[in-house]
């Protein structure tokens, strides 16, 4: 089955202890990125990947980083995570052109 | 920099009732695609419909269909013979053709529907 897979679903964690949501699809897509979903201003992009090892800032990347080292794995990574992080996270992914994007179940993380 | 508003936060309709959600955004860009994503409680996200820019037809998809004004910039969405089962979070989105295809989205309207 197509899909894109994030694990954890739910996460809590404490300020400051590093925390990796991973992101995987098994479609052979080039694009990917990573949105962050909070009430009342919707999805907002963090990071997002043309392909393997090209990565580039969204709209909100600061307290993040992630990598591209291979083309199916799109982590996300929080050094050190605050409690304004707290929110429900989106790994998204699609082919190179005008396909629309597949979107992961979520993770929903709490910074306490 | 392209925005895109929701002016309803929440919408109500009764069932077998057709409903419209609103969606405007702002753009300097002739060409982009424009979207409707739908967010159950199952916090999945869900594509409903699309629309090119460069197509004047409206896109229809089942019960769904859009009304795509481009010099209004306005993308709404109608819910025709509505269902339990369409009660969401419903967010329009903005992508242009490149900035590396970022989707822009509204603040999303949350639908419920009345038995």
């Amino acid at each position: 089955e197509a899909q894109v897979t994030q694990n954890p679903r739910y996460l809590i964690t404490v300020t400051g202890k590093k925390l990796t949501v991973t992101c995987s699809q098994n479609m052979n897509h080039e694009y990917m990125s990573w949105y962050r979903q909070d009430p009342g201003l919707g999805l907002r992009q963090i990071y997002y990947s043309m392909n393997v090892e090209v990565t580039d800032k969204g709209d909100v990347p600061e307290g993040y980083k992630v990598s591209r080292k291979e083309k199916r794995n799109f982590p996300l990574i929080l050094e050190s995570p605050s409690p304004n992080q707290t929110s429900l996270y989106f790994c998204a992914s699609r082919v190179a052109g005008n396909s629309p994007l597949h979107f992961g179940n979520g993770t929903r993380l709490t910074v306490t | 920099a392209q925005t895109v508003t929701q002016s309803q936060p929440e919408m109500s309709v009764q069932e077998a009732e057709t409903v419209t959600l609103s969606c405007t955004y702002d753009t300097s860009e002739s060409d982009y695609y424009l979207f409707w994503y739908k967010q159950p409680p199952s916090r999945q996200m869900i594509l409903v419909i699309r629309q090119e820019a460069y197509k004047q037809q409206n896109a229809t998809e089942n019960r769904f269909s859009v009304n795509f004004q481009k010099a209004a910039k306005s993308f709404s969405l109608k819910i025709s013979d509505s269902q339990l089962g369409d009660a969401a979070m419903y967010f329009c989105a903005y992508r242009s053709y490149n900035q590396g295809g970022k989707l822009i989205f509204g603040q999303g309207t949350e639908l419920s529907v009345k038995p």
